[in-house]
């Protein structure tokens, strides 16, 4: 089974910060990634599909790029509302999880 | 608007049973793979099962084969999951969501999801 490794587990920024979260795969899984928000208390939404496509409705200030093995989310000029965590998903399997705080 | 809304969860003592259902509403549910993910409190998200638009295909993560059933009904526009021999690290809030799809081939993501139920096993 694929391995997803996300990196860090915690991510501490300010507001107007640009973030990147990273996402490794054990063997190359070509474009088939996707990334979710979740924040306390809700369901996760989706972000971000192929590794590179926004969801309807998602800010372009959030953007993912990658391929094979090593993909990344990045978020320019961080908003309040985007503190929570981010996770990576491959078919079947979901990273651990990154939190982006104050 | 696509909706989708899990009941079921409860307390539940060790090796009991439970059956989760996800009503579904707002989109063609006969043409969607359905999945359910589960969250332990404080942990990340684990991928639990999903099911083929007619319900023919259906997968499981390794730790609960044998002992978690996924099925739906096109008719009703709903997915279950049947959870038998309940143990403490099953405990979580489980989410029902529906797959995007792009392709046709491989699960693009997850784009609807359910607000989940909570199942606590515990005596």
């Amino acid at each position: 089974d694929v391995q997803m490794t996300q990196s860090p587990s915690t991510l501490s920024a300010s507001v107007g910060d640009r973030v990147t979260i990273t996402c490794r795969a054990s063997q190359s899984i070509s474009s088939w990634l996707a990334w979710y928000q979740q924040k306390p208390g809700k369901a996760p939404t989706l972000l971000i599909y192929q590794a590179s496509t926004l969801d309807s409705g998602v800010t372009s200030r959030f953007s993912g790029s990658g391929s094979g093995t090593e993909f990344t989310l990045t978020i320019n000029s961080l908003q309040p509302d985007d503190f929570a965590t981010y996770y990576c998903q491959h078919q079947g399997t979901f990273g651990q999880g990154t939190k982006v705080e104050i | 608007e696509v909706q989708l809304v899990e009941s079921g969860g409860a307390l539940v003592q060790p090796g009991g049973s439970l059956r989760l259902s996800c009503a579904a509403s707002g989109f063609t549910f006969s043409s969607y793979w359905m999945t359910w993910v589960r969250q332990a409190p404080g942990k990340g998200l684990e991928w639990v099962a999903n099911t083929t638009p007619n319900g023919g295909g259906k997968h499981y993560v390794d730790s609960v084969k044998g002992r978690f059933t996924i099925s739906r009904d096109n008719t009703n526009n709903s997915v279950y999951l049947q959870i038998n021999s309940l143990r403490a690290e099953d405990t979580a809030v489980y989410y029902c969501g529906r797959e995007l799809r792009v392709s046709g081939s491989l699960n693009d993501g997850i784009d609807f999801w359910g607000q989940g139920t909570m199942v606590t096993v515990s005596s």
